[in-house]
């Protein structure tokens, strides 16, 4: 068990829908990231927070957002939704205030958009 | 084009066997990770490397990074059932905001 709480497991929705995906860090950790994970384009970075701002940003479309909120859990929200945005959604943390890419990731949340 | 670039893509053994994959990019890192993923569960942390010309071993694990920081390799020992998994390398370059990026990875099955 990393600490980091992803939910829901499983979401499966119609295109052009809209989800939101939520994440709980470690307890301590004010980073969070959000990764991406297909078959065809491996793990890629989305965004990341830190302490409640935007601290770096990946391949995240324009349809998709995100924030941290002061209790510091992370929401990604997606919009209208494409088939191909079906995918393995990563959330993780590190450890507070240093950028060393020892990230805890939960066990993600699985979309599926039929 | 991939930042990192893992091989073997696939590697199947049988128990007992030793295996090593690589992680090889052009570009120099701060610091280079490698992660076991199950299927249906998140990226684990194995180890962490950050000096050029580093060996870290983690039971029949053994992680080394390469004297320019710009490659990795993971080599099991003695393979085991439990050994199978994606494996994953990630490094952090000197410039970005400590994000990671991760290669494709290699998947191992080991058969018993």
């Amino acid at each position: 068990d990393s600490g980091v709480t992803q939910t829901p497991k499983h979401l499966i929705t119609a295109t052009g829908q809209r989800v939101t995906l939520r994440c709980s860090p470690r307890s301590g950790d004010l980073s969070v990231y959000w990764y991406q994970q297909s078959l065809d384009q491996g793990l890629q970075f989305l965004i990341q927070y830190y302490n409640g701002e935007e601290r770096a940003k990946g391949n995240i479309l324009e349809r998709f957002s995100a924030q941290q909120f002061p209790d510091l859990h992370s929401e990604l929200n997606l919009s209208s939704l494409e088939l191909g945005d079906s995918a393995l959604y990563f959330c993780a943390s590190s450890v507070s205030g240093l950028d060393t890419g020892e990230l805890f990731f939960g066990e993600g949340s699985r979309l599926t958009v039929l | 084009t991939q930042l990192l670039e893992q091989s073997p893509q696939f590697l199947s053994i049988q128990e007992g066997e030793n295996l090593t994959v690589y992680c090889n990019s052009s570009s120099v890192f701060s610091s280079l990770q490698w992660y076991r993923q199950e299927p249906g569960e998140g990226p684990v942390l194995l180890v962490t490397v950050v000096t050029g010309g580093e060996v870290k071993k983690l039971k029949r694990l053994t992680f080394q990074f390469g004297d320019a920081r710009k490659d990795s390799s993971l080599h099991i020992t003695a393979a085991q059932p439990g050994d199978t998994g994606l494996y994953l390398c990630a490094g952090v370059l000197n410039t970005n905001a400590g994000k990671s990026t991760f290669g494709d990875g290699t998947t191992l099955t080991v058969k018993p």
